[in-house]
């Protein structure tokens, strides 16, 4: 059973900190991995999309690798904003049925 | 292109009634799958449907049912409604049936409390 880990669960930084978040889980077996952000209240947006074949996607300010044999992906945010924070959460796609298997969650605040 | 539409956006019900909830997914998707999303679990896969067939489902008891129309809209329904069935449900919606590398779609959700 896949089980999927972020962390730190929190984390607050000062405008223009690159920061790092990261995600690791138990089962090699994915078939992608995604980041999502969540604001409060509201729905998911899906941010970058890893396949399993992938090493790294880029997307503007934001870069997300992926380590299948260590079991381990991290979202890189350069020159964070207030406008970045929310919750960011990893999700595995399993090579096997097609349910996303979500991390609990980094709640970010980027203090101005 | 419209998005995944959710309603209603808040629901307020009281324990042992029944509950509706009603997602459109966007325009030729043809894949909704439906979750919950909780502060103590998380969030939780419940179902996917495609093609007006349930494909896929989690770990949750008889009571939380869905389906799909002809026009790829899905319905999920809970019955006999608990308090811990309050929560965030989420549909996202797909072209295809996975897995596949699509990005998935979120809807805002509906907010469920059960009193």
């Amino acid at each position: 059973k896949q089980e999927v880990t972020q962390i730190p669960a929190a984390l607050s930084v000062p405008e223009g900190e690159n920061l790092v978040l990261n995600c690791s889980f138990t089962d090699s077996a994915i078939y992608n991995l995604q980041w999502f952000r969540q604001d409060p209240g509201k729905g998911l947006t899906s941010l970058l999309l890893i396949q399993s074949s992938q090493r790294e996607q880029t997307s503007g300010r934001l870069n997300a690798s992926l380590d299948k044999s260590s079991g381990r992906s991290t979202l890189y945010i350069a020159a964070s904003q207030p406008g970045d924070s929310a919750t960011y959460l990893c999700a595995s796609r399993m090579e096997y049925g097609n349910k996303l298997v979500f991390g609990a969650g980094t709640i970010l605040r980027v203090k101005s | 292109k419209a998005g995944v539409t959710q309603t209603p956006r808040y629901l307020i019900k009281t324990r042992g009634q029944q509950v509706t909830l009603s997602c459109s997914p966007i325009s030729g998707h043809r894949s909704v799958s439906w979750y919950q999303q909780t502060p103590g679990q998380g969030l939780q896969f419940l179902f996917e449907y495609f093609s007006e067939t349930q494909r896929n489902k989690g770990n949750f008891p008889g009571r939380f049912s869905g389906r799909q129309f002809s026009n790829s809209r899905s319905e999920m329904n809970v019955s006999t409604l608990e308090l811990g069935d309050s929560a965030l449900y989420l549909c996202a919606s797909s072209f295809r049936l996975g897995p596949t590398n699509e990005k998935l779609f979120f809807g805002s959700g509906t907010q469920l409390s059960v009193l």
